[in-house]
């Protein structure tokens, strides 16, 4: 069966602009979850939906961040006026329920010029 | 606040040693603890989880250990082979509340020489 997939793949910005990731979870999983991960570094947690809703959003460095799954389904992470300290992997995972195993994707990496 | 380290950073052995990667969390109310595999430029691979109240999980050539009360972790790799070159990373999920986030460490770096 698929995996997670993340679109796209890689992302070239300008500083200031605007940027949507995508993320396709495995079907059937309702929970969803967004992690940073900058070089060398372990990833971050950003925001976890459970359904339709942010269940935590406490990741989430500022509010030029914000995500939204309309549907239950696929999510779009979205990140306003981008500054070069938003370059990094961004990187999906969905799991069947929220506290089992975790699936990744293989990332966005969004490089911020 | 939870963090996890994880030690060595970095690891070079020849093909067929036996090797334990360390992991060590501040905060035992952990819920689940993960192991996952990251290659180059690719996302992150589980290798193992074991819930709070388990000591263990085998997977193949892979073991990993835990004892939350002296918040430790180690993932056992058997006979290493090249392919098991990568970074191992542990990651920790807090028992409180529904959010099952993963709080991680920076990794060991794996190179297995042919």
């Amino acid at each position: 069966g698929a995996g997670v997939s993340q679109t796209p793949s890689n992302k070239v910005t300008e500083k200031g602009k605007y940027v949507e990731l995508r993320c396709d979870p495995i079907s059937g999983h309702t929970a969803l979850y967004w992690y940073r991960q900058s070089l060398g570094q372990g990833p971050e947690f950003l925001i976890y939906f459970q359904g339709t809703g942010a269940a935590d959003d406490s990741g989430l460095p500022n509010d030029r961040f914000f995500a939204v799954r309309p549907e239950g389904s696929v999510s779009t992470l979205k990140i306003q006026r981008t500054e070069r300290g938003d370059s990094a992997v961004y990187l999906c995972a969905s799991s069947l329920k929220g506290w089992e195993t975790q699936y990744f994707g293989p990332g966005t990496r969004l490089l911020v010029l | 606040k939870q963090e996890v380290t994880q030690i060595p950073a970095a690891l070079s052995v020849p093909e067929g040693e036996n090797l334990v990667l360390n992991c060590s969390f501040t905060d035992s109310a952990i819920y689940n603890l993960q192991w996952f595999r990251q290659d180059p430029g690719k996302g992150l691979t589980s290798l193992l989880l074991i819930q709070s109240s388990q000591r263990e999980q085998t997977s193949g050539r892979l073991n990993a250990s835990l004892d939350k009360s002296s918040g430790r972790s180690t993932l056992y790799i058997a006979a290493s082979q090249p392919g098991d070159s990568a970074t191992y990373l542990c990651a920790v999920s807090p028992h409180a509340g529904n959010n099952r986030k993963l709080i991680w460490g920076l990794g060991t770096s794996l190179a297995v020489n042919p």
